[in-house]
């Protein structure tokens, strides 16, 4: 049972635009929704999070929206660099799971020139 | 460095043999997670330890894994047995003790990658 998805395994965007990453889960007991970055070879990095309660986090860049009644969320990172190009990870937390993470499969994100 | 380490990085075995992996978490964590990684797939949550407790085994499979923190020394993962299928990325995470984090935020290390021929 995926109870997160993220169903765009790859996305190609350009240098400056933006780039859209999307993620939908089907718990309704998560109240944490994180996003990881990972290069090859390495550990996922922590990117940024949402709550529940919240419905817009941004940072720098890297902008999440939740939708909760559609059970879903999704990175915004604008404007998009090369360095950006990597796999994202999209992860939910349980309540009261301390840092137990339900992880989605991934979206490669290559940043074209 | 200050971040979680995790050895070996690579670590090739055959079939029937042992693997032991290693993880020390970061300064001041005490909450030790491990994850693994199938080829095109991803993290999975196999285990979540705190010092000298298993607190949440779920993911784990049934046999021939098994996982400690003991009060001294790094978290081990242990697979006993290997199969081909056991090839994987395995991850280490911490996160510092309760009501010290709220966000459910993991540190991960770089992972074990286990090539079992």
């Amino acid at each position: 049972d995926q109870q997160v998805k993220q169903n765009s395994p790859s996305l190609s965007v350009q240098e400056g635009r933006i780039s859209i990453l999307n993620c939908d889960y089907t718990n309704s007991m998560f109240d944490y929704f994180l996003w990881y970055k990972k290069y090859p070879a390495e550990g996922p990095t922590f990117l940024i999070s949402i709550s529940s309660i919240k419905d817009k986090n941004e940072d720098g860049r890297f902008t999440v929206f939740l939708n909760k009644s559609a059970k879903h969320l999704s990175l915004h990172i604008v404007p998009s660099q090369p360095g950006d190009s990597a796999v994202y990870f999209c992860a939910a937390r349980v309540t009261g799971t301390a840092s137990k993470l339900t992880f989605g499969t991934g979206t490669r994100l290559q940043v074209t020139l | 460095n200050a971040g979680v380490m995790q050895n070996p990085r690579h670590l090739v075995r055959r079939r029937g043999q042992e693997a032991r992996l290693r993880c020390s978490p970061m300064k001041g964590h005490s909450h030790v997670y491990w994850y693994r990684q199938l080829p095109e797939e991803g993290l999975k949550f196999m285990v979540y330890l705190q010092k000298e407790n298993i607190i949440d085994e779920s993911g784990m499979p049934k046999e021939r894994f098994s996982a400690e923190f003991p009060k001294e020394g790094p978290s081990i993962l242990r697979i006993q047995q290997v199969v081909r299928g056991d090839s994987a990325a395995y991850f280490c995470a911490s996160s510092p003790p309760d009501g010290d984090w709220d966000t459910g935020e993991l540190f991960f290390g770089e992972g074990s990658r286990l090539t079992v021929l």
